[in-house]
C-alpha cells in the first residue's frame, strides 16, 4: 500500500530564511508520480509540481526547488528566501501507475512571520 | 477563467437534515473527486467519477452519495448529517484521471452541523 509522511506538522521561520518541507513516501510500485500542492488560508490546493519516479532531477521554479531521492523515497521542497505569501499548508502526495487517485500526506503549516 | 466552482462556499444544516453540494467545472475534465477535509488533516478522498463511471472508496459511508448529471456538473448529497460530518468539503478534477494528472481543486465548502 502507499503511504506519504510529511514529518513536520507545523514549521514557523521569519522572512527571507530558507526552509525545507519534507515528504517521504512509500510504494512498491517502480512508475510513480510525486506531487507538491499548496493550500493558503482560502482553502483551494494549487498544484505546484510533478516529478515521475524516473526523473531523479531536481528542479528550480523562481525560489522554489524540490529534491527527490528514490535512495531515500523522499521528495523534499525547499522555499529560498521565504515570503509573508508562503504562508500556507503544503501536501505531498503520490500516485501509483494506474490509479486514478493520489494519496496525500499530513501536510505541512508554513508560517512565514514578517 | 477555466475553473472550479463550489456552491455555496459555507452551508449550515441541521443535524440529520438532508444537504447537497455542488461542484462545477469548465475545464472539461474527464474525472471529478470529492474530498473531505477536516482540520490539520489531509483530504480524504470520498469518492470519484472517471466520465459517468461512479467509485466508491471503501471507508466512505453510506450517509455520502454522489451524483454526477453531465461532465460539468457533480452533487455530494449528504442524506442525515451528523457533528462528525462537519469538515471542508473540496471538489476537484483531472483531465483524464491517469497518475501523472495533477488535480485542479474547487475552494470548498465549509459546512456546519448545528
Amino acid at each position: 500500500a502507499q503511504k506519504v509522511t510529511q514529518a513536520q506538522t507545523e514549521i514557523s521561520v521569519v522572512e527571507k530564511e530558507d526552509v525545507t518541507l519534507d515528504c517521504v513516501y512509500e510504494t512498491r510500485d517502480t512508475t510513480y508520480y510525486l506531487f507538491w500542492y499548496k493550500q493558503p488560508p482560502s482553502g483551494e490546493l494549487v498544484f505546484l509540481i510533478r516529478r515521475n519516479s524516473f526523473d531523479e532531477q531536481n528542479e528550480i521554479s523562481g525560489r522554489y526547488s524540490w529534491n527527490f531521492q528514490k535512495s531515500t523515497s523522499s521528495f523534499n521542497f525547499t522555499i529560498t528566501a521565504s515570503q509573508v505569501v508562503d504562508s500556507a499548508v503544503y501536501f505531498c502526495a503520490l500516485s501509483e501507475a494506474g490509479a486514478r487517485k493520489s494519496t496525500f500526506g499530513d501536510g505541512t503549516t508554513l508560517t512565514v512571520k514578517p | 477563467d477555466a475553473m472550479v466552482i463550489q456552491n455555496p462556499r459555507y452551508q449550515v444544516t441541521q443535524f440529520g437534515k438532508p444537504v447537497t453540494l455542488s461542484c462545477s467545472q469548465t475545464l472539461n475534465h474527464n474525472v471529478m473527486y470529492w474530498y473531505q477535509q477536516k482540520s490539520s488533516q489531509a483530504p480524504k478522498l470520498l469518492f470519484h467519477y472517471y466520465d459517468k463511471d461512479f467509485n466508491n472508496e471503501a471507508d466512505t459511508p453510506d450517509n455520502f452519495q454522489s451524483r454526477r448529471p453531465n461532465t460539468s456538473f457533480c452533487f455530494l448529497d449528504i442524506r442525515s448529517p451528523g457533528l462528525g460530518d462537519a469538515a471542508m468539503y473540496l471538489c476537484a478534477t483531472s483531465r483524464q484521471g491517469y497518475a501523472y494528472d495533477e488535480q485542479y481543486f474547487g475552494p470548498g465548502t465549509r459546512l456546519t452541523v448545528t
